[in-house]
């Protein structure tokens, strides 16, 4: 079984910040892995498909990198609302990782 | 636009069952697969399983195998997830989530419910 570990648990970050997460593969994935954002309350919202590719509607200040076990997903400035929990999800038998939540510092 | 409109709360004693609902439009409902991912409170997500609602193919997550039966009714557009024996960690909110690509058996989720609350307790 693949198992995705994301880190750091929480990033404290103040607004215009750029942001970096981090999701580790226990295994090759190849380009298979898409970033989730989760507010309170809400259901999540794709963000990033196929590591690199931006889900429709999604702003260009996100962006996905990586390949084979290292991930990464990049706010390049944040904005008051992201600050949210980002997950990352490989997509052969769509397990996801444990979560990094975006706080305001 | 595409909806995924979910039925309500539950609340359910240990070992009974729930059949959870979600209602589709927007969209061809045929083409696209049907995940159930829960999070429980405080947690992260987890993949249930996934039905094609072009065939009927389902596939499960292990850990839920022999408690879990996905369906879909075309006529109607909607998809169920029933969950039986509940136990007290079974305490979550269900979504169910469309494929983001049409005749794919395997993938992301573009669009999601709103989540229906079960709550397992005696």
């Amino acid at each position: 079984e693949i198992v995705l570990t994301q880190s750091p648990a929480t990033l404290s970050l103040s607004p215009g910040e750029r942001a970096t997460l981090s999701c580790r593969a226990s295994q090759s994935v190849s380009s298979y892995l898409a970033w989730y954002q989760q507010k309170p309350g809400q259901a999540p919202r794709l963000l990033i498909y196929d590591a690199s590719n931006r889900a429709t509607g999604i702003p260009a200040r996100f962006s996905g990198s990586g390949s084979g076990t290292d991930f990464t997903l990049t706010i390049s400035s944040l904005e008051p609302e992201d600050f949210a929990v980002y997950y990352c999800q490989q997509r052969s038998i769509r397990t996801f990782g444990q979560g990094t939540k975006v706080e305001i510092k | 636009q595409v909806q995924l409109v979910q039925s309500g709360a539950e609340v359910k004693k240990p070992g009974a069952s729930v059949k959870v609902s979600c209602k589709a439009s927007g969209y061809t409902f045929t083409s696209y697969g049907i995940s159930w991912v829960r999070q429980a409170p405080g947690q992260g997500l987890e993949w249930m399983g996934w039905i094609s609602a072009y065939n009927g193919n389902t596939n499960y997550a292990q850990k839920l195998q022999g408690r879990v039966t996905m369906t879909t009714d075309t006529s109607t557009s909607t998809a169920y997830m029933e969950l039986r024996s509940l136990r007290s960690d079974d305490t979550a909110v269900y979504y169910c989530a469309r494929d983001h690509v049409p005749y794919d058996s395997s993938g992301y989720f573009a669009n999601w419910g709103q989540g229906t609350l079960v709550t397992v307790s005696s």
